[in-house]
């Protein structure tokens, strides 16, 4: 079965580096999502993209963060200059989209840990 | 707008009890109404769904969720509980908001299996 895949499982940065996320969503669905998860917390939307842009952010984010599709595979997150508090599970998630209610599909995340 | 609420963040039951996670949800439409469980170190992994017809829906592992629109609620149940379902699940509502597919995740529930 297709699945989304993330690079790297775990990634450490010192507080002020920028930080690119990466994801290789399943290859025919439209829909891309960064979901994070702080340790032991809930699962917060950050960004939806479609279509080459963005469809919809969160309050979480902001001009810190952005998100590409520099190919017709990957789907990267870039974080600019990682705080303290970036450190969380990065997860990417993807849709076909073609039929209503269908169910995201998650990679494995991303551990990210800013010292 | 969505949200989802789940009632107990942890919950404790013994190997072959009955397994019931709470789940209710606000939708200003139609919902979609999904179960994800994540294992530790891994992503989210769907369980679930409900989109439209039978309000009884069968998942993967033995587990159903029953959808009750009068109580907006989508519980999800299991008749005996394994010790390999300790887990952490998510209960998500999705609708369409301008164009793309909305993902609200409550804030899940720890679920603890004792031998």
């Amino acid at each position: 079965e297709p699945e989304v895949t993330q690079t790297p499982s775990h990634q450490v940065t010192q507080m002020g580096q920028e930080v690119i996320l990466r994801c290789v969503p399943i290859s025919n669905h439209l829909y891309f999502y960064w979901y994070r998860q702080i340790l032991g917390q809930k699962v917060e939307f950050l960004v939806s993209f479609y279509n080459n842009e963005i469809s919809e952010k969160s309050e979480i984010f902001d001009d810190q963060f952005s998100v590409e599709r520099p190919d017709g595979s990957n789907f990267t997150l870039k974080i600019r200059s990682t705080k303290l508090e970036d450190s969380a599970m990065y997860f990417c998630a993807s849709n076909p989209g073609l039929v209503a209610g269908s169910p995201l599909h998650f990679g494995n995340g991303t551990r990210l840990t800013v010292t | 707008a969505q949200s989802v609420t789940q009632l107990g963040s942890h919950v404790s039951v013994s190997e072959g009890a009955l397994v019931l996670l709470r789940c209710n949800y606000s939708s200003s439409v139609p919902p979609y109404l999904f179960w994800y469980v994540q294992y530790p170190n891994q992503g989210l992994q769907l369980l679930l769904k409900y989109t439209t017809g039978a309000t009884l829906v069968k998942g993967i592992n033995g587990f159903e969720a029953e959808f009750k629109k009068s109580e907006t609620s989508f519980h999800l149940t299991k008749p005996s509980a394994h010790m390999s379902d300790a887990a952490e699940y998510f209960c998500a509502v999705s609708a369409r908001n301008s164009g793309t597919y909305k993902y609200i995740f409550g804030t899940g529930t720890r679920l603890k299996v004792l031998a």
